[in-house]
């Protein structure tokens, strides 16, 4: 059973487009996070939720909304894709704020062209 | 400065070599440190955390933390190829709210 998933897997699109990442995880986590890793492979925390509640918003551009319907999922939209954009994104999630057990999903490919 | 520094390598070693990967900071906020591997086209996978200073094994790993120097180590003992993979220290203060990763290293290991 995959505990952290995401979809799409693979996404390429224009710039200028609207797009969203979906994350769910089965773990019963209480907290769930979005990445943002680069062509260096240098990881960055964008987001942080927990119990639907947003509580780390490092400074991304406010193109990038994540959006939490229930706290087993954590989606992130972003509106007017820009060439910067393009990267590795993952969804990690951990009980109760504790950055010391995160599980990552297997992440999602964006390239913009 | 970068609040975690981490050499990215690549580092390359023969099959059965002791592998020494470090990181250094300088947040003194810091409390949690963690290890991750991550295999290429994969998300990172946590191996071990460290609370405070001190030492962890598990099975062929070792965790170090020295918090007086801000310098924290993984080593791997009896590497094996399935070890080739890009290894990310990460560090946390105590309330969560200052989380910081590493470059990563990228060590093969060649059998």
């Amino acid at each position: 059973d995959t505990a952290v998933s995401q979809t799409p897997k693979y996404l390429v699109t224009q710039m200028g487009n609207d797009k969203s990442i979906k994350c769910e995880q089965n773990l019963g986590h209480d907290t769930m996070y979005w990445y943002k890793q680069d062509s260096k492979k240098f990881l960055k925390i964008m987001f942080s939720y927990n119990n639907k509640e947003l509580i780390i918003n490092e400074t991304v551009p406010n193109r990038f909304s994540p959006k939490s319907p229930d706290k087993a999922h954590l989606n992130l939209h972003i509106n007017s894709l820009e060439l910067g954009d393009s990267a590795v994104y993952f969804c990690a999630s951990s009980p109760h704020q504790v950055f010391s057990t995160q599980y990552f999903g297997p992440g999602t490919r964006l390239l913009v062209l | 400065q970068k609040e975690v520094e981490q050499d990215p390598g690549p580092l390359s070693v023969p099959e059965g070599a002791i592998v020494s990967l470090n990181c250094t900071y300088s947040n003194s906020a810091f409390q949690y440190f963690m290890w991750y591997r991550q295999y290429s086209r994969k998300g990172p996978e946590l191996l071990m955390y460290t609370y405070s200073s001190g030492n962890k094994e598990d099975g062929r790993f070792t965790a170090q933390v020295d918090k007086s120097s801000k310098y924290i180590s993984l080593f791997i003992r009896d590497s094996q190829p399935s070890d080739s993979a890009t290894y990310l220290c990460a560090m946390s203060s105590n309330t969560g709210n200052q989380f910081y990763f590493g470059t990563g290293t990228s060590l093969t290991v060649i059998p």
